[in-house]
C-alpha cells in the first residue's frame, strides 16, 4: 500500500512565525504535491515538484517555498506565516501518468 | 488560463443514479481524474480518462469528450456511505506535468 504521511495533522502558529510541513513517501514516487484546500475553492496547487531538488510554481506559490532534498520528502515552508494562510494542507505523490495519493492533510491555523 | 467546472451542490436518493458534470478549458491537456473526498478526510482515487468515452468500474463510470472540454461522473444505485464530495481534476502538460482540480461537488444521499 501507497504510504503518504505529513508531520502533523493540527498545527496552530502565530503570525510571522516561520512554518514547516512535511510530507513523506514511500513508493518511490518522482512527483510530489502540495496543495491547500479551502471551503468554496477547492485544491488549489501551490507547488509541485517531479524529482530530487526541482520544483515548478503552481496557481498560488506566493508566500510559499518548498525543498526536495530527498525523493521521499517534500516540504512546504511558510516564511512568515500569515492569517490568510490558515487553511487545510495537503501533499500528494504519484509515478508518471498514474493516479495521486494523498496524505490525511495538515490543518493549519495561524493566529 | 485554466478553468475546471462542476456544481457546487447536489441532492439524489439513496438507491437512484447521479451524474456529477465536470467541463473544463486547459491547454497541455493529458488526462482526466476522478476523486472522491468525505468530510475531513483526504481525496481518494475513483478514476482516469485519458481518451474520449465510457470507463466503467463497478458503480462508478466515468465519460470523456476531448473535444467538448467535458466529463462526467456516473453513480448507480446509490448508498449513503456515497455522500461526499466529488473532485474533477486535469493533469496539464507544460515543463513538466501537474495536476490541478475543480472546486468539487458535494453530493448528500437521503434516504
Amino acid at each position: 500500500d501507497v504510504k503518504v504521511t505529513q508531520s502533523s495533522r493540527y498545527l496552530v502558529k502565530r503570525t510571522g512565525e516561520k512554518v514547516f510541513l512535511e510530507c513523506v513517501q514511500d513508493m518511490d514516487h518522482e512527483n510530489m504535491f502540495w496543495y491547500r484546500q479551502d471551503p468554496g475553492l477547492g485544491l488549489r496547487l501551490i507547488y509541485f515538484s517531479y524529482d530530487v531538488k526541482m520544483k515548478e510554481k503552481g496557481d498560488i506559490p506566493e508566500g510559499y517555498s518548498v525543498s526536495r532534498e530527498k525523493k521521499e520528502r517534500f516540504s512546504l515552508i511558510l516564511e512568515s506565516a500569515s492569517t490568510n494562510q490558515t487553511s487545510m494542507y495537503l501533499c500528494a505523490s504519484n509515478s508518471g501518468s498514474y493516479e495521486q495519493y494523498f496524505g490525511p492533510g495538515t490543518r493549519l491555523t495561524v493566529t | 488560463g485554466q478553468n475546471i467546472d462542476q456544481p457546487t451542490e447536489m441532492t439524489a436518493t439513496e438507491g437512484a443514479i447521479v451524474q456529477i458534470n465536470c467541463t473544463y478549458q486547459t491547454s497541455g491537456f493529458n488526462g482526466l481524474f476522478w476523486y472522491q473526498q468525505h468530510a475531513g478526510e483526504a481525496p481518494t482515487f475513483l478514476s482516469y480518462n485519458v481518451l474520449d468515452g465510457l470507463e466503467e468500474k463497478g458503480r462508478f463510470s466515468s465519460f470523456l469528450s476531448r473535444s467538448k472540454g467535458y466529463s462526467y461522473l456516473l453513480l448507480k444505485e446509490l448508498q449513503m456511505k456515497d455522500s461526499a464530495s466529488y473532485l474533477c481534476a486535469v493533469r496539464v502538460y507544460s515543463s513538466a506535468s501537474k495536476i490541478i482540480f475543480g472546486s468539487g461537488t458535494r453530493l448528500s444521499i437521503r434516504p
